[in-house]
């Protein structure tokens, strides 16, 4: 079945450093792919996604590009902040049965210092 | 316009007991679907449901079950519960849910089996 490979971390950054989660799929098709991120004690939020190769997904500062020919769709941003601290979750959505689901790679935690 | 609300917030329930989730989607949402959260399998999908109708379930037991209602609430059910059952369980509404379709997080409720 289809599979998402992300870093896991814990990843501790000092405030304004780059960040890069790095996150690859298998899938038959061309999903559409999704960060989310938990901050502690909640749920999900989208962060980004896109829906076709070549797409960039954009939020928060936050960047991400759909690239097909490697597979991947890694997580960018130039500057984190300590409110950054949370766990994102790099996704693919799977086409089963006439619905979709989500499928998730195991999350990263990231620790923003000031 | 309201999130999507999970009832009980924390749950703690023994070995062999029953136990029954609450779901509240967005207003005017149809599909709710349904995931556990756990540290070592990170988070997988239970079920998803559209307009009273399961449409797609995950690989789990016949142990978990679930519903939903005329108003698109839902509910999700597990029976003889084991240790192995705690996780967080999180719900997640859409409006049809279709490829590409963006999906609301409820915050979770935190189910610990003893």
């Amino acid at each position: 079945g289809n599979s998402v490979t992300q870093m896991e971390g814990p990843v501790t950054l000092s405030e304004e450093a780059f960040l890069t989660i790095n996150c690859t799929y298998t899938a038959t098709g061309y999903p559409s792919l999704f960060w989310y991120v938990q901050y502690p004690g909640e749920g999900l939020q989208l962060l980004l996604k896109a829906t076709k190769a070549d797409d960039k997904g954009s939020n928060k500062g936050f960047e991400a590009t759909y690239r097909k020919e490697t597979t991947s769709f890694h997580l960018e941003k130039g500057s984190v902040q300590v409110s950054d601290s949370a766990v994102y979750f790099c996704a693919l959505s799977e086409t089963q049965g006439g619905s979709e689901k989500l499928v998730f790679g195991k999350g990263m935690k990231l620790t923003v210092n000031p | 316009k309201a999130g999507v609300t999970q009832t009980p917030r924390y749950l703690i329930k023994t070995r062999g007991q029953q136990v029954t989730l609450s779901c509240s989607p967005i207003s005017g949402h149809r599909s709710v679907s349904w995931y556990q959260q756990t540290p070592g399998q990170g988070l997988q999908f239970l079920f998803e449901y559209f307009s009273e109708t399961q449409r797609n379930k995950g690989n789990f037991p016949g142990r978990f079950s679930g519903r939903q209602f005329s108003n698109s609430r839902s509910e999700m059910n597990v029976s003889t519960l084991e240790l192995g059952d705690s996780a967080l369980y999180l719900c997640a509404s859409s409006l049809f849910y279709r490829e590409g379709d963006e999906q609301y997080f409820g915050p979770g409720t935190r189910l610990t089996v003893t």
